[in-house]
């Protein structure tokens, strides 16, 4: 069955250093996998997804995600983090199922950034 | 925009007590879906819809019903509230389910059952 893991439950790290949110996918064909970023006290906001094709995606506030298909992995990256970025993340899988596409979300990942 | 907008935001039940979520969105999209969040869980998908009279059971249906009378709306009810779902609920639409879309989602609605 289709699933999603983020080993990660929280993260901390300083503004303006570097950000990696690892994500790994179960799945037997290509994946149609997503970032999602959620503030507190809101829903859940698309920063980028992954169809097909270039396999390093570019999203939005300054992130970016790599595929890589050998490692059954999705990363979520970005270069020097600000303060703003403090949120919970979820990394997402399609299910397939009775012909209809549905979002399968991981647990989360929640980053904490430190002044 | 409103996009996708929930109510009520907060709400508190006695166990066995009966409500609906109302879910509305104005994008004219065709899909939508209620997920529930739990504190390390996730989101876990409770009920979606392809359209207007279409409506399908997702990960977690049990304890919960779901209407599609019009493209707009699409209420969540509870009929017989436990404390099992104490959650926070979120509403969500979509242009595209193949392939999937960008979902939209609501600000969610917290509900406490006691």
């Amino acid at each position: 069955a289709q699933s999603v893991t983020q080993p990660d439950i929280h993260i901390t790290v300083s503004e303006g250093a570097s950000l990696e949110l690892r994500c790994n996918y179960s799945y037997g064909a290509t994946p149609y996998l997503f970032w999602y970023v959620q503030s507190p006290g809101q829903g859940l906001q698309l920063l980028l997804k992954y169809f097909s094709g270039d396999t390093l995606v570019q999203g939005i506030k300054g992130f970016e995600a790599e595929f890589k298909r050998s490692q059954s992995s999705f990363n979520l990256r970005k270069p020097s983090v600000h303060w703003s970025d403090a949120a919970e993340y979820f990394c997402a899988v399609v299910l397939i199922s009775g012909g209809y596409n549905k979002l399968i979300f991981g647990a989360g990942t929640r980053l904490a950034v430190h002044p | 925009n409103a996009g996708v907008t929930q109510t009520p935001k907060f709400r508190i039940l006695k166990i066995g007590q009966s409500m609906t979520l109302q879910c509305t969105q104005d994008m004219n999209h065709n899909y939508m879906y209620w997920y529930r969040q739990d504190p390390g869980m996730g989101l876990k998908l409770i009920y979606y819809s392809v359209g207007a009279g279409i409506t399908d059971k997702g990960e977690v249906p049990n304890g919960y019903n779901v209407s599609r009378s019009t493209t707009e709306d699409f209420p969540l009810r509870l009929e017989l509230a436990a404390p099992s779902q104490t959650s926070v609920y979120f509403c969500a639409s979509s242009y595209s389910m193949k392939p999937p879309g960008e979902l939209f989602f609501g600000e969610g609605s917290r509900l406490t059952v006691l």
